[in-house]
C-alpha cells in the first residue's frame, strides 16, 4: 500500500464547478498535513495546511478524519487558475524524525 | 523572487560528466531537502540537513554527493549518473530542525527546480 495514497484524475471541470479531492494516508502516527499545488513544469508550493477541526481558505476547505486516515480539499467556485496538479503530503514521524511523504498529485483542469 | 533559488535551470549531460546543481535559499531556515521528482511519480526525498549535518539519506545511489557547507547552501554533485536518473531535482528549505523523536517540520519552500536530462 503506498503511504499517500491520491486518485491521479485528470479532473476536467467547466469553470464554476465545485471539485473534491481526496487522499488517504498509511502511517497512522502522521501528524501533520498538507495541500500543495505545483503548476505544470513549476515547483510545488503551499496551498494550505490542514487542521483536526477543518479550515477553510477562500474557496478551498480542507477536512481532516483521522479515524479513516482520510484528507480531503474542497475548491468552490472554480477558476482557469486553479489547473494545476494537487498534491496530498502527509508529515510522518518515523524514528529519524518528522519526513514529508508526498502524494503522486490529483490533476485538474478547469475549462471555460 | 523565490526564497529558493535553484541553478542551473536545465542541464543535459552525459554518463560519464560531472556537474554539479546549487541550490540557495534566503529564508534563514536551518535545514534543506533535496528531492527528485520523475514524471508521473511521488517526489522521492534525497536527502536531509539540518544546521549542515546531514540526518537523512534515503538509500541514494553514491553517484549522487550531497554537500552542505552552510544553512544557505546546498550542494548535490553528480557523477556518472544514468538515464533513469533524468528527472526534476527540487531544493527546500524549511524553519523546523528536524531530529529524532521531535514534532515534524514544518512546510517547506521549493526551489523552481533543475531539469535534468541524461544522454
Amino acid at each position: 500500500r503506498k503511504e499517500v495514497e491520491q486518485d491521479p484524475g485528470p479532473f476536467n471541470v467547466p469553470e464554476g464547478a465545485t471539485v473534491a479531492f481526496n487522499c488517504t494516508y498509511s502511517n497512522s502516527a502522521s501528524q501533520s498535513f498538507f495541500w500543495y499545488r505545483q503548476d505544470c513544469r513549476k515547483e510545488p508550493k503551499l496551498l494550505m495546511s490542514v487542521y483536526s477541526s477543518g479550515n477553510e481558505d477562500g474557496r478551498f476547505t480542507a477536512q481532516l478524519n483521522r479515524a479513516s486516515q482520510y484528507i480531503s480539499l474542497l475548491i468552490r467556485d472554480s477558476k482557469l487558475s486553479d489547473s494545476a496538479t494537487y498534491l496530498c503530503v502527509v508529515n510522518a514521524l518515523y524514528n529519524q524524525g518528522g519526513k514529508l511523504i508526498f502524494g503522486q498529485g490529483t490533476e485538474l483542469s478547469v475549462k471555460p | 523572487e523565490t526564497g529558493v533559488t535553484q541553478t542551473p535551470r536545465h542541464l543535459v549531460m552525459g554518463m560519464t560528466n560531472k556537474k554539479s546543481l546549487k541550490c540557495e535559499q534566503h529564508l534563514g531556515h536551518n535545514a534543506m531537502y533535496w528531492y527528485k521528482q520523475s514524471a508521473k511519480k511521488p517526489l522521492e526525498l534525497m536527502f536531509v540537513y539540518s544546521l549542515e549535518e546531514r540526518v537523512e539519506n534515503n538509500s541514494v545511489p553514491s553517484r549522487f554527493s550531497p554537500e552542505c557547507p552552510n544553512s544557505s547552501h546546498l550542494f548535490l554533485h553528480l557523477h556518472t549518473l544514468q538515464p533513469e536518473d533524468s528527472a526534476l531535482y527540487l531544493c527546500a528549505s524549511s524553519q523546523d530542525r528536524p531530529r529524532q523523536g521531535a514534532r515534524p517540520s514544518s512546510p517547506q519552500h521549493f526551489g523552481d527546480g533543475t531539469r535534468l536530462s541524461i544522454l
